[in-house]
């Protein structure tokens, strides 16, 4: 089994400072974790993904996260926010026998001016 | 590459109605799923395909929805009859063979159901 933990349902910050969403993960197999984005009335889109080569991983825009298996977390941070940061944010989780994803809650984004 | 193409885009109905939903996957990909997405929450899977084969179907209401995936391409996700909590973003999704799990999603369909 296996199941995904978004430790905050709403994150506000400032643009141009740091951002940062927490994930934490179970699963019984070596895990694929994702992030995905999902601005208002679109499809979900890939941000960055593990799939067991380096632990720092790097995304498209600026986002990049770090999966650590001793905390069990795969959090995604972002140095500087932009206005158009401001979306939902899902962490997921994937064992690779069988491709089953399993969603976190999500986390909202909003960026201040 | 042309990505995942789902219509229609929204629907209205009356409870107890019925809808259907389409779904084209990327070409040469072999899995598709369908996920409904209530306000406010995740993504809940309600079916996958593997070409045209059910792979998982545990969390589908069987009682009013049904989906069928008939030439392992296109799909069609049908609900009857409605019911109030069915109000919802119906995403499909679709993975290449043998991929790391990573999933490519359409825009949804929005069914409100009044």
């Amino acid at each position: 089994a296996q199941s995904v933990t978004q430790l905050d349902s709403h994150v506000s910050v400032s643009e141009g400072t740091p951002v940062l969403l927490r994930c934490n993960y179970s699963s019984s197999y070596s895990p694929s974790l994702f992030w995905y984005v999902q601005h208002p009335n679109k499809g979900l889109q890939l941000l960055l993904k593990y799939t067991s080569a380096a632990t720092l991983v790097k995304g498209i825009n600026g986002f990049e996260a770090e999966f650590k298996k001793s905390e069990t977390s795969f959090h995604l941070t972002k140095p500087s926010a932009h206005m158009s940061d401001a979306a939902e944010y899902f962490c997921v989780v994937s064992s690779l026998n069988d491709y089953k994803l399993s969603f976190g809650a999500g986390t909202t984004v909003t960026v201040r001016a | 590459e042309a990505g995942v193409a789902q219509s229609p885009r929204y629907k209205i109905i009356e409870k107890r109605q019925s809808v259907a939903f389409w779904c084209n996957p990327i070409s040469g990909h072999a899995t598709l799923y369908w996920y409904q997405q209530i306000l406010g929450q995740g993504p809940k899977l309600l079916i996958q395909f593997q070409n045209n084969g059910v792979v998982d179907d545990s969390q589908l209401p069987k009682d009013r929805f049904s989906a069928e995936r008939l030439k392992g391409v296109d799909s069609t996700l049908k609900i009857q009859p409605a019911k109030l909590e069915d109000s919802a973003v119906y995403l499909c999704a679709s993975s290449r063979p043998g991929g790391t799990g990573e999933l490519f999603f359409g825009e949804g369909s929005r069914l409100t159901v009044l």
